[in-house]
């Protein structure tokens, strides 16, 4: 199975900060990473997916990058709806598998 | 309006069985995977199962092998999970969701809004 690790597990920024996590894969899976949103008693959304395709609706302030085993997202300028947990997800095989999650949490 | 609503969730005791059930509507339900997704309450996500759009490709989490069996009834735009030998640690909030295209391997771009499983005596 391939194991999706996110940096950091938390992390605390202030409106208007950019923002970077990181996920890496225990083996290559091309441009098959996807990356989600969930606030708190929300359901997830898919923001990214194939690394670096911006889902449709999703603010231009989001951007995906990486392919083989290492990915980022990045918030460009951190808003107030944007504090909440993010997860990557490989889609190269099944098992599909997620990353820890990384929690966005104010300054 | 695309909409997936899971029903079937419940209390059940360790060894029982349940069927989880998803129905969709607002999309053309054949063109695409579907999966079913769980989430312990404050823990992250856990992909459980995936069935093409034609039902000629299952896929399974290890965790779930063997005792659970995802199946899809096109005609009427429902998914479905059958969970037998239920464990404890299969307690938790599961989500049906929709795939990108016609494989289980994908992203998931709508969600349910999730069914609780609680596995206690």
């Amino acid at each position: 199975d391939i194991q999706m690790t996110q940096s950091p597990s938390s992390l605390s920024a202030s409106v208007g900060d950019r923002v970077t996590i990181t996920c890496r894969a225990s083996q290559t899976i091309s441009s098959y990473l996807n990356w989600y949103q969930q606030k708190a008693g929300k359901v997830p959304k898919v923001l990214i997916y194939a690394a670096s395709s911006l889902q449709s609706g999703v603010p231009s302030r989001f951007s995906g990058s990486g392919s083989g085993t290492d990915f980022t997202l990045t918030i460009s300028s951190l808003q107030p709806e944007d504090f909440a947990t993010y997860y990557c997800q490989q889609s190269y095989s099944t098992p599909l598998t997620f990353g820890g999650g990384t929690k966005v949490e104010i300054k | 309006e695309v909409q997936l609503v899971e029903s079937g969730g419940g209390l059940v005791q360790p060894g029982r069985s349940l069927r989880l059930s998803c129905a969709a509507s607002g999309f053309t339900f054949d063109d695409y995977a579907m999966h079913w997704v769980r989430q312990t309450p404050g823990k992250g996500l856990e992909w459980v199962s995936g069935i093409s759009w034609s039902s000629g490709s299952l896929a399974y989490a290890d965790s779930v092998k063997g005792r659970f069996t995802i199946s899809r009834d096109n005609a009427k735009n429902s998914l479905y999970l059958q969970m037998n030998s239920l464990r404890a640690e299969d307690t938790a909030l599961y989500y049906c969701a929709k795939g990108f295209g016609l494989k289980p391997t994908d992203a998931f771009d709508i969600w349910g809004q999730g069914t609780m499983v609680t596995v206690s005596s």
